[in-house]
C-alpha cells in the first residue's frame, strides 16, 4: 500500500537557522498539506497546497514558512529562521482530489529548536 | 467555525472490555467527521468517517463510531478492547477554505491505554 514519507524524522536546529522539511506524498495525490503538532497539543492546519499554489493557510504560516514542490515528487515546509516556538512535530498530507474525504498522513518530522 | 471537541485527555480500559472515547462537534451546515489513531512515532492513521447514511459507521480494525445528530456527538467504540489498541485518538471535522480546498480541525486528542 502506497505511503507518504517523511524526512528527516528528526532534525534539530539552532534558533534563527534555516529549516527544510521533506515529504513525499502518495504518487497520484493532487492536494497536499502541511499540518503541526506542538507536543502536547492539538494537530494544527498550516497550509494546503494544488497546482504549485497555496489554496490556503493559516495565520500560523506567516512570512518564515513557504511550500514549494520543486520537483513533481518532493514537497517541502521551510522555516526561514527558526524560532524556539516552532519546535513541534510537522505531518505532511494529500489527497486525491479536491472532494476526497480522505487525507493520508505521513509519520511525521519532529523539529527541535534550540 | 467548525470544532470538534474531545473532552477526556485520557481512557483507561481493562483489555476485553468495550470502549468509548468521546467526540462533540460544533458545525454550520452537515458534518463530515474523522477519527485518526496516531501510534508511537507513526503518523496520522485513518480509522472512519461520517459522511452521510447510517449513523452507526464501522472502520478499520474493528472500530466503530456513532454518529449522534441531536447530541451533536461522534464517539468512537469498540466491543472488546485489545491493548494494541493503546494509542492516541483524534476527532475531526472537515472544513473548507475560501478558496473551496479542505482541511482539517483536530479535537486535542484522547491517549486511550488498554490494561492487560
Amino acid at each position: 500500500e502506497p505511503e507518504v514519507t517523511q524526512t528527516p524524522s528528526h532534525q534539530v536546529t539552532q534558533m534563527g537557522q534555516e529549516v527544510i522539511l521533506r515529504c513525499v506524498p502518495i504518487s497520484n495525490h493532487l492536494y497536499f498539506y502541511w499540518y503541526r503538532q506542538i507536543l502536547g497539543q492539538k494537530v494544527e492546519f498550516l497550509v494546503s497546497f494544488y497546482n504549485n499554489e497555496i489554496s490556503e493557510k493559516s495565520e500560523i504560516f506567516d512570512d518564515q514558512f513557504s511550500v514549494e514542490r520543486p520537483d513533481g515528487s518532493n514537497f517541502t515546509l521551510k522555516i526561514r529562521s527558526t524560532k524556539l516556538e516552532d519546535s513541534a512535530m510537522y505531518f505532511c498530507a494529500g489527497s486525491d482530489a479536491k472532494s476526497s474525504y480522505e487525507q493520508y498522513f505521513g509519520p511525521g518530522t519532529r523539529l527541535t529548536v534550540t | 467555525a467548525q470544532s470538534v471537541a474531545q473532552p477526556e485527555d485520557q481512557v483507561n480500559v481493562a483489555e476485553g472490555n468495550p470502549l468509548t472515547v468521546k467526540c462533540t462537534y460544533s458545525v454550520s451546515g452537515n458534518p463530515y467527521l474523522f477519527w485518526y489513531v496516531q501510534y508511537p512515532n507513526r503518523g496520522l492513521q485513518f480509522l472512519l468517517k461520517y459522511i452521510t447514511g447510517d449513523n452507526l459507521v464501522k472502520g478499520s480494525y474493528g472500530f466503530e463510531a456513532e454518529f449522534n445528530k441531536s447530541q451533536t456527538s461522534f464517539h468512537l467504540k469498540k466491543p472488546s478492547a485489545l491493548v494494541s489498541d493503546s494509542a492516541l485518538y483524534f476527532c475531526a471535522v472537515r472544513d473548507i477554505g475560501p478558496s473551496g480546498t479542505y482541511k482539517y480541525i483536530f479535537g486535542t486528542g484522547t491517549r486511550l491505554k488498554v490494561l492487560a
